[in-house]
This record gives structure tokens, C-alpha cells and sequence, in this order.
């Protein structure tokens, strides 16, 4: 089956611990890409990646890191998470192409506390 | 610098009724993607429709439907015969066709009521 993994689904954690968010793709898609959902503020990216070994900033990239050694793989790294990290991630993965859609992993719910 | 808009924060529609989710953009690419994704209450992000900039008709999927007034810069979402299971969280996105990055609205949350 087709599809995006996350892992955790559901983390809560302190200020500071850093943690490692995992994402894969089994689609051999060369697009991959994090945002977080913030409520009323719909999704915004935080990082993408158009292929392996390259990756660029979106829209709100402090705080995080990412690494793309793999095709199938785009691991979210926050190396001293903050409270107002604390939110909904989501990874999503594409065809590198303007016409195709993405397919969106099942999300991360991140509490900093 | 490329937008979305969606200024219906909620909808109510009855079960049965057709329902339209406005959305409005904002870009100077003459090449770009529409989306419309739904959330529901579970979280999962789930594709419903695409149309290209391109795109001679308004694309149909099942009982969606994309509204294209490209003059106008909309691409308004109608769902035809609301479902129960329709109530969810929609999401307008935009494709930059510079980064592939989803530009995002800020969603409408539809309810469904019998």
C-alpha cells in the first residue's frame, strides 16, 4: 500500500530534549516536505526536499532541522524544542511535479511542555 | 507573493444539499495547481480535487467539483448531495511551481446536519 509513515504519532516532551520526528514514504516520490498546522493559521512549511542531499527552508524553518540521506526517509529534527513548537506536524511526499498532489503522512501531535 | 484565502471560517449545510467553500488566490505565475484537501476530525490530510492553471475545464471528481473563474482568481469548491461525512475541515492550497511547496488557506470548517 501506498503511503507516508510518521512516527511518534503522539509525543509529548520538555523544553529542550531534543527529538527526532521520522518520516518515509514507500512511493519512490523525489519530493518530500514537513509543515505544522497551527489553528487558525491553516499549514505552513517548515522544510522541503527535492531530492536526496538536497534540501531548502519554507516558511518557518527556525527551531528545526531535517536530513534527506534517502529517498524514502525526511526525519524532523528539533535540537532544543520550545513551547511554541508545540503543535501539529505533518510529511508529505510528492512526484516533483506541479500537477501531482501529496500524499500526507497521519500527523504528529507535538506537545512542549 | 503567493496567497490563499479562504474567508469562511464555518459552513452548516443540510444532508442532501450542495455546498460551496469559497476560495480566492493570489499569484503571478501564469503556471500554477489548485488543491482542495479535507481534514477530518480524525487529522489526516486527504486530496479531493486538483485543477491546473491550464486547465480548459473545471475539474470533477465524484461529487466535487472545482468552480475555476480564473479572471477572478477563485477556485471555489462545491460538494453536491452533503453527506453526514462530509463534515470536516477544508483546505485551499496553491502549488508554487518554484519550490512544489503547498501554499495553504487557513480552512473552512464544514458541519453536515441532518
Amino acid at each position: 500500500e501506498a503511503q507516508v509513515t510518521q512516527n511518534p504519532r503522539y509525543l509529548i516532551t520538555v523544553t529542550g530534549k531534543k527529538l527526532t520526528v521520522t518520516c518515509s514514504q514507500n512511493m519512490n516520490h523525489e519530493y518530500m516536505s514537513w509543515y505544522r498546522q497551527d489553528p487558525g493559521l491553516g499549514l505552513r512549511q517548515i522544510y522541503y526536499s527535492m531530492n536526496v542531499e538536497v534540501t531548502d527552508k519554507g516558511d518557518v524553518p527556525e527551531g528545526y532541522k531535517v536530513s534527506r540521506k534517502e529517498k524514502r526517509n525526511f526525519p524532523l529534527i528539533l535540537e532544543s524544542p520550545s513551547p511554541n513548537q508545540t503543535s501539529l506536524y505533518f510529511c508529505a511526499s510528492s512526484v516533483g511535479h506541479l500537477a501531482y498532489e501529496q500524499y500526507f503522512g497521519p500527523g504528529t501531535r507535538l506537545t512542549v511542555t | 507573493a503567493q496567497k490563499i484565502t479562504q474567508t469562511q471560517p464555518g459552513m452548516f449545510v443540510q444532508e442532501k444539499e450542495a455546498v460551496t467553500l469559497d476560495c480566492t488566490y493570489d499569484t503571478s505565475d501564469p503556471s500554477y495547481g489548485l488543491f482542495w484537501y479535507k481534514q477530518p476530525s480524525s487529522g489526516e490530510m486527504i486530496f479531493l480535487i486538483y485543477q491546473g492553471s491550464y486547465d480548459q475545464q473545471n475539474a470533477t471528481e465524484g461529487r466535487y467539483s472545482l468552480n475555476f473563474q480564473k479572471a477572478r482568481k477563485s477556485a471555489n469548491l462545491v460538494i453536491s448531495a452533503s453527506q453526514l461525512g462530509d463534515s470536516a475541515m477544508y483546505f485551499c492550497a496553491m502549488r508554487d511551481p518554484g519550490t512544489d511547496k503547498l501554499i495553504f488557506g487557513t480552512g473552512t470548517r464544514l458541519q453536515v446536519f441532518p
